[in-house]
């Protein structure tokens, strides 16, 4: 079984700022790994996701990630965080095989609050 | 290119009543999981439908129970509802691939 621990449940920040969530894994095989990111009353929106490859993963709205696989770990990254991205951001880890039948398991989830 | 489209949005249930929820999956998907979420946590797996079959299941009571009809649409059905099932229910549809979910906006269920 996997398992993802998000280790901040929140993360105050200036704007401007730089920012990392950090995600680590557990898994006995490969994984897949997501981040997500929840506005309030909204549902999941894919940020970035880690399938194989180069381990510096770049998704939308300026975040990255990097895969480290020998610290089980899949952090999130942005150099200048906006007022716009005060969310609940969650990682999610996936068994790495291709074909159907494969949940997602999340993390409890990082509040990143911007502030002025 | 419409994406996942849950409904209702809202829903306020009683004690002991039964609800169903219906999800479409996004155009070109054909895999429907559910997801639950409580407030303040993570979702968690309920199960997921492919071919009209439930392939897999997460640690859920019998009392959730589920259905994918031919044109991929799912619905989620939740018997005996309790005050524990108040929720954000969460539809994700994908391909039997390698790739990520998306999801839709979610059921806001309230038990009273």
């Amino acid at each position: 079984a996997q398992s993802v621990t998000q280790l901040d449940s929140q993360v105050p920040v200036f704007e401007e700022a730089p920012v990392e969530l950090r995600c680590n894994y557990s898994s006995s095989v490969s994984v897949y790994l997501f981040w997500y990111v929840q506005y309030p009353n909204q549902g999941l929106q894919l940020l970035l996701k880690y399938l194989s490859g180069s381990t510096l993963v770049k998704g939308i709205n300026g975040f990255e990630a990097e895969f480290n696989k020998s610290q089980t770990s899949f952090h999130l990254r942005k150099p200048s965080v906006h007022i716009s991205d005060t969310a609940e951001y969650f990682c999610a880890v996936k068994r790495g095989v291709t074909g159907g039948g494969n949940k997602l398991t999340f993390g409890t989830g990082t509040q990143l609050k911007v502030e002025l | 290119d419409a994406g996942v489209t849950q409904s209702p949005t809202h829903l306020i249930k009683t004690r002991g009543q039964q609800v169903t929820l219906r999800c479409s999956p996004k155009s070109g998907h054909d895999t429907v999981s559910w997801y639950q979420q409580a407030l303040g946590q993570g979702p968690q797996f309920i199960f997921q439908y492919y071919e009209e079959e439930e392939r897999q299941r997460g640690n859920f009571p019998d009392r959730f129970s589920g259905h994918q009809f031919p044109n991929y649409s799912s619905e989620l059905n939740v018997n005996a509802l309790l005050l524990g099932d108040s929720a954000l229910y969460l539809c994700a549809s994908s391909t039997a691939g390698a790739g990520g979910y998306t999801f839709g906006s979610g059921t806001r269920l309230t038990v009273v």
